[in-house]
């Protein structure tokens, strides 16, 4: 059983909408990662938090500790966003266990 | 800088053939690790080294092994190649505890 939980596992939007995608987890753990692969393949870490709330441009995420649950928030949405969003989990072990990712597709 | 790199990007084997992926990153980053992606499912951790010397098994290690050549290089090493073994390998490297992973492009295997 994954210990890594997203949600939607697909997600289709139109251009400029405001974009959630949801992560929960199962146990305590020591930091989240929101992960971004594009249709080329290629993985690129967005976000790194154990607590609280970090931007980079167009992208949010959160974390609730006592709720074991984190999201990501993409404000304006464009077609170049669409990609495969990935969270990630580090149980303190600094290994990292992985949702399966939703698809995120932005029709212009 | 490259970052991480990664060899072959695709390849084709039958099975039984053995092969190595070769792995480098160029950031002297302390831990590097090897996943495969298959559809529907996340990524799995295969092998990890945490520092130069060491490495330790993940969720998925059977039918593979592991070097670390030195700080820079990570290979994994196919011995007789399965057709389970079909997917996508990434390699990744981090400074140490609390860091980002970075991921190399990718590895597309097939194994007929």
């Amino acid at each position: 059983k994954n210990e890594v939980e997203q949600s939607p596992q697909n997600l289709t939007a139109q251009e400029g909408e405001f974009i959630t995608i949801n992560c929960s987890y199962s146990v305590g753990i020591s930091a989240l990662h929101w992960l971004q692969q594009h249709p080329g393949g290629g993985i690129v870490s967005l976000f790194m938090l154990s607590s609280g709330k970090k931007k980079h441009g167009r992208l949010i995420a959160t974390i609730n500790i006592q709720e074991k649950h984190s999201s990501l928030h993409i404000t304006a949405s464009h077609p170049r966003d669409s990609a495969v969003y990935i969270c990630a989990v580090t149980f303190g072990n600094e290994k990292l266990t992985f949702g399966t990712g939703t698809r995120l597709t932005i029709i212009p | 800088n490259a970052g991480v790199t990664q060899t072959p990007k695709f390849q084709v084997l039958k099975t039984g053939q053995s092969m190595t992926l070769q792995c480098a990153q160029d950031m002297n980053h302390n831990s590097m690790y090897w996943y495969r992606q298959d559809p529907g499912m996340g990524l799995r951790l295969i092998y990890y080294s945490a520092s130069e010397g060491t490495t330790d098994k993940g969720e998925v290690p059977n039918g593979y092994n592991v070097s670390r050549l030195n700080k820079r290089e990570f290979s994994l090493r196919l011995e007789s190649a399965a057709p389970s073994q079909t997917s996508v390998y990434f390699c990744a490297s981090k400074r140490g505890i609390g860091y980002e992973q970075y991921f190399g492009p990718g590895t597309r295997l097939t194994v007929t």
